[in-house]
């Protein structure tokens, strides 16, 4: 069956460290992978997109990778900031036609001061 | 740019009312829009795709009739929940992808409806 895994519910993390969290799918060949936080009663914004053809992409203090061989998807905050708590959802389409997006459960961040 | 509103943000209903949520784009138009539900602790469930001026798709264990879908216009769509149960209570998204901008270009979601039925 086809699953999308965040495999940590939650993490926490010192201020200033670097956060990683990790998306792994199954049973999908995504042309493209999406990352999005979402702050506790308020609906996702969407942050990175990357391509099955880009093995990493950055925005500010934001940095993904995509290894499609590994079907796994890594979502890097750098320089952590208590700004930057929020719950982070990785998603993506079952396939390259107008097919609506996939989430996972997402991560949980907590970044303490 | 790319604001979704979604309205009511929160609403307390009885068994066996009906609730409509609607869901705009406010600063450009969206053919389809999504529905999604979430359960605390839990992932966006995709309930339906709706499509401007066609019957909306529902995904599979989704009742039609009770979850009424109108897309009436290109900026706003609606849901309804028909003779809610508590079970129905949770926290309903909507999202629209920007027309024109290609079918890998990121969703835009309201904030949100949390629906509680007593």
């Amino acid at each position: 069956s086809q699953k999308i895994e965040q495999n940590s519910e939650a993490l926490n993390i010192q201020e200033g460290k670097t956060a990683t969290l990790t998306c792994n799918y199954t049973n999908y060949s995504p042309a493209y992978l999406q990352w999005y936080r979402q702050d506790p009663g308020r609906g996702p914004v969407f942050l990175l997109l990357i391509r099955e053809n880009e093995k990493e992409k950055r925005k500010e203090r934001l940095k993904v990778t995509f290894d499609t061989t590994l079907k796994q998807s890594l979502f890097h905050v750098t320089a952590s900031q208590p700004a930057d708590s929020a719950t982070y959802l990785c998603a993506l389409a079952a396939d390259s036609g107008n097919t609506p997006l996939v989430f996972g459960k997402g991560t949980r961040l907590s970044v303490i001061a | 740019g790319a604001v979704v509103s979604q309205h009511p943000s929160r609403v307390i209903c009885k068994s066996g009312t009906s609730v409509k949520i609607e869901c705009r784009s406010l600063d450009f138009q969206a053919t389809t829009m999504f529905w999604y539900r979430q359960f605390p602790k839990q992932s966006l469930m995709l309930m339906a795709t709706s499509n401007e001026g066609s019957k909306a798709t529902y995904e599979q264990g989704v009742e039609k009739d009770k979850f009424l879908i109108n897309h009436a216009s290109l900026t706003l769509s609606t849901l309804t929940v028909t003779s809610a149960h508590p079970e129905d209570s949770s926290f309903y998204i909507c999202s629209a992808r920007i027309d024109g901008q290609g079918q890998n270009s990121p969703l835009h979601f309201g904030n949100g409806t949390r629906l509680t039925v007593t």
